[in-house]
């Protein structure tokens, strides 16, 4: 099972929306409604910021927001805050019912 | 609250074992679905195993690499998940992360990770 693609980074300025990708296949992001988002600061463990394509888990900001077409699911990060540079990994479940994450994106906030 | 604490990380040669370990409170694993997922230095998350705990069912998915070499055990007692590493390569190098799956397909927690090295 090939890792999900990501850009490797994306930059933004304080205020502005920045869009994450992540691509699959036809039996991962396109076949289920089964992705996840997770942030990682440096050092740290990750955190869930999206589950199910576009649901958020308590306590995260609305700013995050999640969607999915086709073979491609994305992660929106409206209002880019300083807090919010970290890397972020996409996660699907599979046609062989495993788990695949994306290769990661880091975030900068410019 | 839920709350995993990892242990049992090392420096280990290849082809030796190691066993990790995976305290959780504030949810009983017995009634749960738990994974592990791995980090290599300076590299992206890659997930490693999913078991169901629940109804005592046990079943248990490995990611290819790991397969035939790592299992999972739990005590109950203890509210304790096990990770077994055997035959264990160089590229088996990373944090090792327990995680509780708030869904049957998301890392709903994770623990701080514990680092394994395998080295000659």
């Amino acid at each position: 099972q090939s890792a999900l693609t990501q850009p490797a980074s994306v930059s933004g300025s304080p205020g502005q929306s920045i869009t994450i990708s992540c691509t699959g296949t036809s039996s991962d992001v396109g076949a289920y409604n089964y992705v996840s988002w997770y942030q990682q600061h440096p050092g740290k463990a990750p955190k869930l910021m999206i589950y199910d394509v576009s649901n958020r888990p308590s306590g995260v900001s609305t700013r995050f927001s999640g969607s999915k077409s086709a073979n491609t699911a994305s992660l929106t990060i409206s209002g880019l805050q300083a807090e919010d540079e970290a890397d972020y990994y996409c996660n699907s479940f599979t046609s062989s019912s495993t788990l695949v994450f994306g290769t990661g994106t880091k975030v900068t906030v410019l | 609250e839920v709350h995993l604490v990892e242990s049992g990380g090392g420096l280990v040669k290849p082809g030796e074992s190691l066993r990790l370990s995976c305290a959780a409170s504030g949810f009983t694993i017995s009634n749960a679905w738990m994974s592990w997922v791995r980090q290599a230095p300076g590299k992206g998350l890659e997930w490693v195993v999913r078991i169901r705990i629940k109804n005592d069912d046990g079943t248990t998915y490995y990611a290819a690499p790991v397969n035939g070499r790592f299992t999972i055990s739990r005590d109950d007692s203890k509210n304790t998940l096990y990770l077994h590493m055997n035959s264990l390569k160089t590229e088996d190098t990373a944090v090792y992360y327990c995680t509780w799956m708030s869904t049957v397909t998301t890392f709903g927690s994770w623990g701080q990770g514990t680092m394994v090295t395998v080295s000659s």
